[in-house]
This record gives C-alpha cells, structure tokens and sequence, in this order.
C-alpha cells in the first residue's frame, strides 16, 4: 500500500461545478500536510497547507481528518484555470522526517 | 515566486556518459532537494542536503551523487547515464525539511 494514495482521476467537471478530492495516508503520525498544484509539464506550486482545524483560501477549501487518516480539497465555482494535476503531501514520522508525495488527482474543468 | 533556477532546462544524452544538474537560489533556505518524476511514480527523492556539505539519501539514489560546496548551490551527479534516468528532475528548496517546498522548473533529461 502506498503511504499516500489519491485517486487519479481524470474528474471531468463543467465550469461553476463543485469538486472535491480525497487523499488517504497510511501513517497515524504524520504532522504536516499540503495541497499541490502542478499544471503539465510545470513545476508543482504549492495550493494550501492544510491545518487539523481545516482552512480556506477563496474557493479552495482542505480538511484533515485524523481519525479516518485522510485529506480533502474542495474546489467550488471551478474555472478553466484549475485545470491542472492535484498532488496531495504528508509527512512521514521519525526523526527523518520527509515529504511523500500522492501520484496526484487530473482535474479538467470543461467550458 | 521563490528563487529557484535550474540548468540546463533540457538536456539530451548519451548512454554512460556523465551528467551533471545544477540547482542554484537566491532565498537562502537551508534544505535543497533533488527529485525525479516520472508516470506512474510520481515525484520522488533522489537526495537531499540540510547545509553545506551535509547530505543525505533519499528513496532513489542509487547512480546519483550531490554536492552542495555553497548554500545557493546544489548538483546533482549521474556518473554514467542509463536510459532509466531518463525524467525530469526537479530542484526544491525549504526553510526546514517539513516546511513547504518550492520548486524550480524542471530538467528534462533524455538518456538515448
């Protein structure tokens, strides 16, 4: 089982839906967490960190639920723009703590 | 956007020649990371530094070796190209190892 997994779509969705993703991740003790954007053939640029009281930033809204180990990214009033591939990020616990990176969730948001 | 830059941008190779990536940023974060990504694998650890002259492995090393001589600087070294190396490899930069990353834009690299 991979330690964070998404599904990776594609989500078809027309301009104006709501859309939203889930990520699960295997270990209980991941700290931290984020939402990635990456467009094709572009860097991954970050969305949203994503807080254990939920956050939100415009139309953009990520929560955590630890009890159920997963993560979740809300998209309302989606635009062409947002188009792109979601990464979703969570830390992995010890003292060597590093990032592992979801393989990522393809969103296209048709006119 | 943070100070990332990458080159070269592309680079096409071949089979067991060496190769040579250069990360270089002007925000003076501590931690810089290599990454490769690839369908299907998604964006994983090559190796990362947390200081000058200190580094460390990540999941792929293998064939890889870094060196990080100034804070701003960080190479990433494929001694003999494979075709598996073939990806694009990104650069990434943090103020500390469970802090966002920022990215530079990418070498795509071709191994023939």
């Amino acid at each position: 089982r991979k330690e964070v997994e998404q599904d990776p779509g594609p989500f078809n969705v027309p301009e104006g839906a709501t859309v939203a993703f889930n990520c699960t991740y295997s270990n209980s003790a991941s700290q931290s967490f984020f939402w990635y954007r990456q467009d094709c053939r572009k860097e991954p640029k970050l969305l949203m960190s994503v807080y254990s009281s939920g956050n939100e930033d415009g139309r953009f809204t990520a929560q955590l639920n630890r009890a159920s180990q997963y993560i979740s990214l809300l998209i309302r009033d989606s635009k062409l723009s947002d188009s792109a591939t979601y990464l979703c990020v969570a830390t992995n616990a010890g003292n060597n703590r590093k990032l592992i990176w979801g393989l990522g969730t393809s969103l296209a948001v048709n006119p | 956007d943070a100070g990332i830059t990458q080159s070269p941008r592309h680079k096409v190779t071949e089979t067991g020649t060496p190769v040579t990536l250069r990360c270089h940023q002007t925000e003076n974060h501590r931690y810089m990371y290599w990454y490769r990504q690839d369908p299907g694998h998604g964006l994983r650890l090559i190796h990362y530094s947390y200081g000058v002259k200190d580094t460390d492995k990540g999941e792929v090393s293998d064939g890889y070796s870094v060196s990080r001589s100034k804070t701003e600087d960080f190479l990433l070294t494929l001694e003999s190209a494979t075709s598996s190396q073939t990806s694009v490899y990104f650069c990434a930069i943090s103020e500390s190892i469970v802090e966002t990353q920022y990215f530079g834009p990418g070498t795509r690299l071709l191994v023939l």
